[in-house]
Parts: structure tokens; C-alpha cells; sequence
């Protein structure tokens, strides 16, 4: 059954520190999404990135990098001299291309506090 | 503003009862998904409408359902409700496909079962 863990409960760091959020996901399909996710104080999602199963390439955007290793099954979010407005709880999620009806699972989330 | 309104903001209501979420897409996306996000099950993908039609089927009760109409907008129908059918849900559209576009989430629809 896909699978998505985020063993980071919450994290905390002071302004300008980097930061990594992991993300380790289970699936027996080879055609896949992984798609990470921020939650603000706010409360509103917002979509940050999609990664198919197909595309190892690391991705930057700015202070955020995403690191996709399917050799050890990790999609793992990293956030380059956090600023106090990346406090916010961070999900990974995965979805099945031929399996589970293309249903989408989510992590638990990790909540990230950043400090001035 | 993601451009993806839902409608209403909050709702209380009492256990047995049945009520109805509304959700209208960005201008051109033609894709709906519904979410729900509570303290004990978390953040879960409930359905997917495209155009009309659905294309995903995630953790959906069975005392829930949904629709497209065809302006687009979208309903979740929750009936027989429980108490631990309380939660945020959350619509969001794309385009076409979450495996190809952009997903914009609407603020949600916070739904307390008394």
C-alpha cells in the first residue's frame, strides 16, 4: 500500500538557518507523483511542487531545493536561510499512477517554526 | 486569493444531519478535488471531478458524495453526519490534472458536528 512518512513531528530554527523537512514514501507502482505542500498560520494550502517518478532532477525555486532519491525512496524539502514567514506545517504527499485509483496520500506533516 | 471560493465558511450542525459544500473553480480549470484535514485522521484526498466526470476516488465514506456541475462548481454532499465527521474541507481546481498542473486550494469550509 503507498505509504508516505514524515518522521519529523515539528522542528524549530532560528531565522537564517537551513532547514530539512524528509520525506520517505512506499509504493510498488513505478509511475508516480510526490508533491509537497505548505500550510501557513493561515490555514490555506498552498502547492509548492510536483516530482514524477520518472524525473530524478533536483529542483531549486529560489531558497527552496527538493531532493528526490528513488534509491532510497526520499523526497526530501530543504529550505535555505529560513525566514520567519516559512513557519508553517509542511505535507508530502505521493499518488499512484496505476494503483489505488489515483488516489493521494498524505504524511502527517511537519510543522516548522522558525525564529527571529 | 487563489481564485477558488467555497462557500460557507463555517458550518455547525447536529449528528444525523445532512449538508451540502460548495466550491467554485478558478476560471478555466476544469478539474475539482475535495479534501478533508482533521486532528485524529489528518490531511485526506476524498475525490477528484474533471470536467463533469469522476477521476479519483480517495478515503470518501460512503455517507459522502460529490458532484460537478456543468458550470464547473462543485458540491460534497456529507450526510448522516458524526461527530468525527468534523473537520476543514477543502476544495482545490486545476486545469486538467494534478499530475500535470498547479493545484490552488480555496480558504475551506470549516464543518462542526454537534
Amino acid at each position: 500500500a503507498q505509504k508516505v512518512t514524515q518522521a519529523q513531528t515539528e522542528i524549530s530554527v532560528v531565522e537564517k538557518e537551513d532547514v530539512t523537512l524528509d520525506c520517505v514514501y512506499e509504493t510498488r507502482d513505478t509511475t508516480y507523483y510526490l508533491f509537497w505542500y505548505k500550510q501557513p498560520p493561515s490555514g490555506e494550502l498552498v502547492f509548492l511542487i510536483r516530482r514524477n517518478s520518472f524525473d530524478e532532477q533536483n529542483e531549486i525555486s529560489g531558497r527552496y531545493s527538493w531532493n528526490f532519491q528513488k534509491s532510497t525512496s526520499s523526497f526530501n524539502f530543504t529550505i535555505t536561510a529560513s525566514q520567519v514567514v516559512d513557519s508553517a506545517v509542511y505535507f508530502c504527499a505521493l499518488s499512484e499512477a496505476r494503483y489505488n485509483n489515483n488516489d493521494m496520500r498524505f504524511g502527517a506533516g511537519t510543522r516548522l517554526t522558525v525564529k527571529p | 486569493d487563489s481564485g477558488v471560493t467555497q462557500t460557507p465558511k463555517h458550518l455547525i450542525t447536529a449528528t444525523g444531519q445532512r449538508v451540502t459544500l460548495r466550491c467554485s473553480p478558478r476560471s478555466g480549470d476544469l478539474s475539482v478535488y475535495w479534501y478533508q484535514q482533521s486532528l485524529d485522521q489528518g490531511l485526506q484526498f476524498l475525490i477528484h471531478y474533471y470536467n463533469g466526470e469522476e477521476r479519483a476516488k480517495g478515503n470518501i465514506l460512503e455517507r459522502f458524495s460529490a458532484q460537478q456541475f456543468p458550470d464547473l462548481h462543485s458540491e460534497l454532499n456529507l450526510s448522516s453526519l458524526e461527530l468525527g465527521d468534523s473537520a476543514l474541507y477543502f476544495c482545490a481546481s486545476s486545469h486538467r490534472d494534478w499530475s500535470t498542473d498547479t493545484q490552488y486550494f480555496g480558504p475551506g469550509t470549516r464543518l462542526t458536528v454537534l
